[in-house]
């Protein structure tokens, strides 16, 4: 079965630092990961998505991930952190027929100013 | 576009009792899942449908029920409401290349 983990339950940074979220995968065949944002009371929303076609991905606000195969990682960095950027950031991998994600136990980004 | 419309947002239940969260799209998506999200525990899939028709158990089904008539709609019913079940409800729609679309959640409360 395919599976994320994150690493750090609860990350704190100062605005303007760089950001570092932890996301290791284990999976048999070439994953599809994920990285989704949850605002306070919100749904989630998708930043960024792995799906082979280059290891450096970018996506919205600023946030890009490195897919290292030899890591079985993919980290979600910013250069820059935003005091907006404070958070609850998934990791996930796509498995199964029906495409469903399997979430990793989430990362809360705390910015401090 | 709305996209994808959970009610309600918050409910509060008596142990024992029953009720059924809506989800309804207007992605025209084939793919609708539920899950359910716990503090530290991530989200837990507990149903999921690939179309009209057709449904299937996630990893937490037990105590769940969903249907899948149309398109548009997927609800989730809870029969006899246990403490455990308190949690928030996502329905999400998704694309097959795995990208998903959340709905703003339901906060339920089982007293």
């Amino acid at each position: 079965a395919q599976s994320v983990t994150q690493l750090g339950s609860h990350v704190s940074v100062s605005e303007g630092a760089l950001v570092l979220l932890r996301c290791n995968y284990s999976s048999s065949v070439p994953p599809y990961l994920f990285w989704y944002v949850q605002y306070p009371n919100q749904g989630l929303q998708l930043l960024l998505k792995y799906t082979s076609a280059a290891t450096l991905v970018k996506g919205i606000n600023g946030f890009e991930a490195e897919f290292k195969k030899s890591e079985t990682s993919f980290h979600l960095t910013k250069p820059s952190a935003h005091m907006s950027d404070a958070a609850e950031y998934f990791c996930a991998v796509l498995s199964g027929s029906a495409r469903q994600l399997t979430f990793g136990s989430g990362t809360q980004l705390t910015v401090l100013p | 576009n709305a996209g994808v419309t959970q009610t309600p947002k918050f409910r509060i239940l008596k142990i024992g009792q029953s009720m059924t969260l809506q989800c309804t799209q207007d992605m025209n998506h084939n793919y609708m899942y539920w899950y359910r999200q716990d503090p530290g525990m991530g989200l837990k899939l507990i149903y999921y449908s690939v179309g009209a028709g057709i449904t299937d158990k996630g990893e937490v089904p037990n105590g769940y029920n969903v249907s899948r008539s149309t398109t548009e709609d997927f609800p989730l019913r809870l029969e006899l409401a246990a403490p455990s079940q308190t949690s928030v409800y996502f329905c999400a729609t998704g694309l097959v290349t795995g990208e998903l679309f959340f709905g703003e959640g339901s906060r339920l409360t089982v007293l």
